[in-house]
């Protein structure tokens, strides 16, 4: 019964090829992001959907597009990935209550471009 | 434009003592929230404790507490009674209130508890 669940956790790819992460959140939540971390552990939003709208959307290579085809669900397809895109993705939800607006992250998902 | 400065890479603490984590925010917005996040090494973001600009009192959960100095612009967390698992990574994050959420994250701090 996990909160915010993403798969897969680990993913391994050449350069060029096409991915896809999940994130799927059972806390009922309106609002859904992506974050990425690099190497320095640095932590940026990428995307940002509130009931399947986009709201957040940072300066992100056009190849990164989100999907959210209901509000329990964002997904992350990259395209033709690059040695650069090589991070941990994190998928968070979270419900604002009177402008408090915390975030809950899953797992994370480790992806190695090679 | 919001920042959050952690000016401490990495900390050492005796298990049972208590440590403080430092956290620096600059942001122009009266109205904004401030975390904690804890990243063990087994890579996961949990969330510790949340401070609203608006809040009169320092918030507490559990072994946590938040030093909210308004004034100084400082969020600085306070871990007491310190044990082998907390060691991890820190992040302090802020957002505004009508920014979509956006979390604002610091470098981290480090923190190693020695037994």
């Amino acid at each position: 019964d996990t909160a915010v669940s993403q798969t897969p956790k680990y993913l391994v790819t050449q350069m060029g090829n096409d991915k896809s992460i999940k994130c799927e959140q059972n806390l009922g939540h309106d609002t859904m992001y992506w974050y990425k971390q690099d190497s320095k552990k640095f932590l940026k939003i990428m995307f940002s959907y509130n009931n399947k709208e986009l709201i957040i959307n940072e300066t992100v290579p056009n190849r990164f597009s989100p999907k959210s085809p209901d509000k329990a669900h964002l997904n992350l397809h990259i395209n033709s990935l690059e040695l650069g895109d090589s991070a941990v993705y994190f998928c968070a939800s979270s419900q604002e209550i009177r402008g408090k607006n915390i975030q809950y992250f899953g797992a994370g998902t480790r992806l190695s471009v090679l | 434009a919001q920042k959050i400065t952690q000016t401490q890479p990495g900390m050492f603490v005796q298990e049972k003592e208590a440590v403080t984590l430092d956290c620096t925010y600059d942001t122009s917005d009266p109205s904004y929230g401030l975390f904690w996040y804890k990243q063990p090494s087994s890579g996961e973001m949990i969330f510790l404790i949340y401070q609203g600009s608006y809040d009169q009192q320092n918030a507490t959960e559990g072994r946590y507490s938040l030093n909210f100095q308004k004034a100084r612009k400082s969020a600085n967390l306070v871990i007491s009674a310190s044990q082998l698992g907390d060691s991890a990574m820190y992040f302090c994050a802020t957002s505004l209130y009508n920014q979509g959420g956006k979390l604002i994250f610091g470098q981290g701090t480090e923190l190693s508890v020695k037994p």
